[in-house]
């Protein structure tokens, strides 16, 4: 098993440009969500999703989008992008009990963003 | 709205030392995660508590969780330097996990 994939690594874009960032996981979870780590602030989480075709926003939802078409993927999209994005982003999925409780979450090894 | 404080955030100690992580929140849940990141890498998870007087021992970090006390320690034992990473606790809250900021442990020999 791969796990939790990310690509890119790292990225360079300048102010008002669009990307997506892609995760994938091979483990069949049903959870999978999108977090932000910045210095001294912990994980942020900024969307998640709970089954395909099914997303709901977190802590800090805005400038970006999400969409689940399968179980395996879940790319986030920053629609322009803001110096204020700057930020490691980290992907993770569990499994995922009706209850509303989840397992353990498996972290993908993250990108770099750099927005200037 | 649920908050989660870790402290210390910073601790530096020296290796054979013991030493305990605290992790509160502000509102009920009964699930709580710990997980070690290093330097640059992405987050390990070292333990799931899932009920009220839950302890969970890996090598020299054991873990509790007091529900009612809303509060989480993960006491290390005989510090080794290889021990040095940043722990996270998380906790569980409809459908999301509310982390907090985490403690960098810094083990010198």
């Amino acid at each position: 098993n791969a796990g939790v994939t990310q690509t890119p690594k790292f990225q360079v874009l300048k102010t008002g440009q669009s990307m997506t960032l892609q995760c994938a996981q091979d483990m069949n979870h049903e959870y999978m969500s999108w977090y932000r780590q910045d210095p001294g602030m912990g994980l942020r989480l900024i969307h998640y999703s709970v089954g395909a075709g099914i997303t709901d926003q977190g802590e800090v939802p805005n400038g970006y989008n999400v969409s689940r078409s399968t179980t395996e993927d879940f790319p986030l999209r920053l629609l322009s992008a803001a110096p204020s994005q700057t930020s490691v982003y980290f992907c993770a999925s569990s499994y995922f009990r009706t209850s509303g409780s989840s397992y353990e979450q498996y972290f993908g090894p993250g990108t770099r963003l750099t927005v200037t | 709205e649920l908050k989660v404080e870790q402290n210390p955030l910073f601790l530096s100690m020296q290796e054979g030392k013991n030493y305990t992580i605290y992790c509160n929140y502000s509102t009920t849940s009964d699930r709580l995660y710990w997980y070690r990141q290093d330097p640059g890498k992405s987050l390990e998870s070292l333990f799931v508590l899932l009920s009220n007087g839950a302890v969970k021992q890996e090598g020299r970090l054991m873990a509790s969780l007091d529900t009612k006390a809303r509060l989480s320690t993960l006491h290390i034992t005989a510090a080794v330097h290889d021990l040095s990473a940043t722990y996270f606790c998380a906790v569980d809250s409809n459908y999301q996990l509310i982390w907090g900021a985490g403690t960098k442990l810094i083990i010198k020999p």
